[in-house]
């Protein structure tokens, strides 16, 4: 059974770092395009960039503008999502995403979604 | 590309039919995906390109539209259907999502 397991709550304060992570099993972890999505409350949900694992091919939505870095350990089978500064704006819960089924030609749906992991930053 | 989702909100009883509306601000082919959200739970997949049902999801739901207009339909709601429906647009990047419909009994 395809797993996307993500890592625990945090509490951050505003201006420090933050690498969170979602270990995927159950799939050919190297082989398929795996990212995040954010959801804060009364907003949409935001796609926020994927990744593809086996040669780290990264594609970033410009709405984040940088502030966040993608990155993959297939040894590990695990994607991480990692801050240097962060803001209280990046509260809220992010959802790592597995897409396998996409058509070539097309752009990202998730077929997997994870836990869930909620980010809390507040000074 | 932005996604408006119609109603926001919709009450039925159970055995109704419910209908979502998903526009999108420019034409993208087929290429929709729609999500159910339970409280406190992470979306899971329903449908994608327009109309092709996920494995494990009930053929009560369907989907259905091409190009910037698109509906997802529930025949005969079920109390296990209670939940936040959102569309999700794959055609261009940055992929978007619509806003979402809340469904209550």
């Amino acid at each position: 059974e395809m797993q996307l397991a993500q890592s625990v709550a945090e509490v951050k304060k505003p201006g420090e770092s933050l690498k969170i992570s979602c270990q995927g099993s159950g799939y050919s972890f190297s082989n398929h395009w795996i990212g995040w999505v954010r959801q804060r409350p009364g907003r949409e949900l935001e796609w926020m960039g994927i990744i593809y694992p086996d040669d780290s091919d990264t594609r970033d939505s410009p709405s984040f503008g940088g502030r966040v870095t993608i990155s993959a350990d297939k040894s590990l089978n695990t994607v991480y999502l990692h801050w240097t500064f962060l803001m209280a704006s990046d509260s809220g819960i992010y959802y790592c995403v597995l897409s396998t089924k996409t058509p070539a030609g097309t752009e990202y749906f998730f077929d997997l979604w994870g836990q869930g992991t909620l980010v809390t930053v507040s000074s | 590309i932005q996604m408006t989702q119609s109603p926001s909100i919709v009450s039925a009883s159970v055995g109704d039919r419910v209908t979502i509306t998903c526009r999108a601000s420019q034409r993208v082919r087929y290429w929709l995906a729609w999500y159910q959200q339970k409280p406190g739970k992470a979306p899971k997949l329903l449908i994608y390109s327009t109309s092709q049902l996920e494995t494990g999801v009930p053929s009560r739901f369907t989907g259905s539209g091409y190009g910037t207009e698109f509906t997802l339909t529930i025949s005969s709601l079920q109390p296990d259907d209670i939940a936040t429906y959102y569309c999700q647009q794959f055609h261009s990047a940055p992929v978007t999502f619509g806003g979402g419909t809340k469904v209550e009994i």
